[in-house]
């Protein structure tokens, strides 16, 4: 079945060093590859995708991610995590199924900076 | 930029109550996508659609339905409001670039039905 992990419920990191929250991916074919963020009572907003090409995709607020593909990882990093940081990231995987193209989300991991 | 709205951000319901959540975009988006958002279970497809009057079920689409009627707008229906359909509903569309396409976003509609 195709699928996406994000093996933490929630990462704390402090003010000024660098963040990483981690996402593992299991789908046929190729993948295309997506990081969403959540803030408190807002809808979701798209970060970066992982298309084809360079495996280090940057995306916006200084948001980076490395796609691995022996590992079938897609890892979200940042090199100074900022307290506005602080919110609910999605790792997604694009598939074709059924006749059409969706989404599959992991179940989110919960960013903490703090001061 | 892409905008997406939806009819309410929060909203209380009875049980067994007709509800319906709307959601409109700005784009000229081909698709549009209904999800619910519960803790620890991520985003979930209920149901989407490729284009007017064409609907396809996700992965729970027991107990909903949709509509739409134009371009721009996708409803979500709960035909019967239960209890277990408390949860937060996101509305997304994208245009028709298939895989590579990335989804935009409503703010959501926090339902609780009591």
């Amino acid at each position: 079945a195709q699928s996406v992990a994000q093996p933490e419920d929630q990462v704390n990191v402090a003010e000024g060093n660098p963040l990483t929250v981690k996402c593992t991916y299991s789908v046929s074919g190729n993948p295309y590859l997506f990081w969403y963020v959540q803030y408190p009572n807002r809808g979701l907003q798209f970060l970066l995708k992982y298309i084809t090409g360079d495996n280090l995709v940057k995306g916006s607020y200084g948001f980076e991610a490395e796609f691995n593909k022996s590992q079938t990882s897609f890892h979200l990093k940042k090199p100074s995590a900022l307290v506005s940081d602080s919110a609910l990231y999605f790792c997604a995987v694009s598939v074709f199924s059924g006749g059409y193209n969706k989404l599959i989300f992991g179940a989110g991991t919960r960013l903490a900076v703090h001061p | 930029d892409v905008k997406v709205t939806q009819s309410s951000r929060y909203l209380v319901k009875r049980t067994g109550e007709k509800v319906f959540l709307e959601c409109v975009q700005d784009m000229d988006h081909e698709n549009m996508f209904w999800y619910r958002q519960d803790p620890g279970l991520g985003l979930r497809l209920i149901y989407f659609s490729y284009d007017v009057k064409m609907k396809e079920k996700g992965d729970i689409p027991e107990g909903y339905s949709v509509s739409r009627e134009k371009k721009e707008r996708f409803s979500l229906i709960l035909e019967s409001a239960s209890t277990n359909q408390t949860s937060m509903y996101l509305c997304a569309s994208s245009s028709p670039t298939g895989v590579r396409s990335e989804q935009y976003f409503g703010p959501g509609t926090r339902l609780t039905v009591t």
